[in-house]
This record gives C-alpha cells, structure tokens and sequence, in this order.
C-alpha cells in the first residue's frame, strides 16, 4: 500500500461549484498534514496545513479523520483560478521527510 | 524572512555532458535541504534530503549525486547526463523534518 494515495483526477467542474478531495495515508502514527497547490510550470506551494479540529480558510475547509486515515478538502464556490494540482502532504514521523501524494487535478470551467 | 532561490530556470544539456544545480537559502540557520525532480505530468520524486552540512540521505539509487558545502547551499550534480534525467528540479527547505516545506522556484532540465 503507499504511503499517500490521492485520486489523480482530473476533476472538471463549473464555476461556483464545491469539489472535494479526499487523501488517505497507510501510516497510523503520522503527525502533521497539509494540503499544497502546484500551478502548471510551478513549484508546490502550501495552501494550508490540517488540524486535528478541521480548519477552514475562505472557501478552502481541511478535515482531518484520524480513525479511517484520511484527510480531505473541499472548495467552495470554485473560481477558475482554483485551478491547479492539490498535493495531499503527510509526515510519518521521526526524521522522516515529508510524504507528497502525486496530487489531484483540478479544473474549473467557465 | 526566507527566501529560496535555485538556477539556473531553464537548462538544455546534451547526453553524457555533467550537471550541476544550486540552491541557497536565506534568512534562516541549519535548515533541512530537499531536492525533487518531478516528470512531466508526474509526483514528486524526493531525490536527496540533508539535516545539516556534510550529511546527505539518497532515497534513489541513480546517476545523480548531491552536497552541502555550506549550511545554506545544496548542490545536484551529475557526472554523465541520461535522457531520463530531464524534468523538473525543486529545492526546498524546512525548519525541521516535521514541518512545512518551502520550495525554490525549480529548474527545467531537458537531457536530449
């Protein structure tokens, strides 16, 4: 099983609509996630990290489900600058680097 | 605050000729350095990572061969270039294993 595994996509959605991602992960004992954006010809860039309470960002909302070992994020409202590549983001603990999953496409269509 | 930075932005190299990229970072001390290289349309591919200077992990067997010389400066070299070493460089950095990575803005490499 790896490490992180996310639905590579693509996810076409309109404009307005709310789209979510889910990530799982197979380590019980990772610590800390985030989500990262990769815009074509970019580099990855946090969008936000997830804690354990869920957080919300504007119309950006992380889930943490500890118990079934998935984090998740939903956008609401979709603008066609949202999109891009999400990278679902785990550390497995220790001195380990980070864990990237290979990302989910999305794009939002006028 | 912290600033990444890598070059060169774009590079064309013949097969066989050798490759060397760098990447500093300002603004903090003792770092955590990652290089990536991510294909076309692909994941990230951690390459090599270093917890402080001298000291340098690989996490895949290759062509490619990395050092820290100074505790702000990481280098990806390479002594004979393949065709499957094109793609996309990244750099990044954190303040520790655990935490957010930072990455530099990347170098294209394509190896014809």
């Amino acid at each position: 099983r790896k490490e992180v595994e996310q639905d590579p996509g693509p996810f076409n959605v309109p404009e307005g609509a709310t789209v979510a991602f889910n990530c799982t992960y197979s380590n019980s004992a990772s610590q800390s996630f985030f989500w990262y954006r990769q815009d074509c010809r970019k580099e990855p860039k946090l969008l936000m990290s997830v804690y354990s309470s869920g957080n919300e960002d504007g119309r950006f909302t992380a889930q943490l489900n500890r118990a079934s070992q998935y984090i998740s994020l939903l956008i609401r409202d979709s603008k066609l600058s949202d999109s891009a590549t999400y990278l679902c983001v785990v550390n497995i603990g220790g001195n380990t680097p980070l864990v990237f999953g290979k990302g989910t496409r999305l794009s939002v269509i006028a | 605050s912290q600033t990444i930075h890598q070059w060169p932005a774009t590079l064309v190299q013949p097969v066989g000729s050798p490759l060397s990229l760098e990447c500093t970072v300002e603004g903090t001390s003792n770092p955590n350095l990652y290089w990536y290289r991510q294909a076309a349309g692909r994941g990230l591919q951690l390459l090599f990572y270093s917890v402080g200077i001298g000291q340098i992990s690989s996490e895949v067997p290759q062509n490619l061969s990395a050092s820290r010389p100074q505790d702000r400066q990481f280098i990806l070299s390479s002594k004979k270039l393949l065709l499957s070493d094109s793609g996309f460089y990244l750099c990044a950095w954190s303040a520790t294993a655990q935490e957010t990575q930072y990455f530099g803005p990347g170098t294209r490499l394509l190896v014809l």
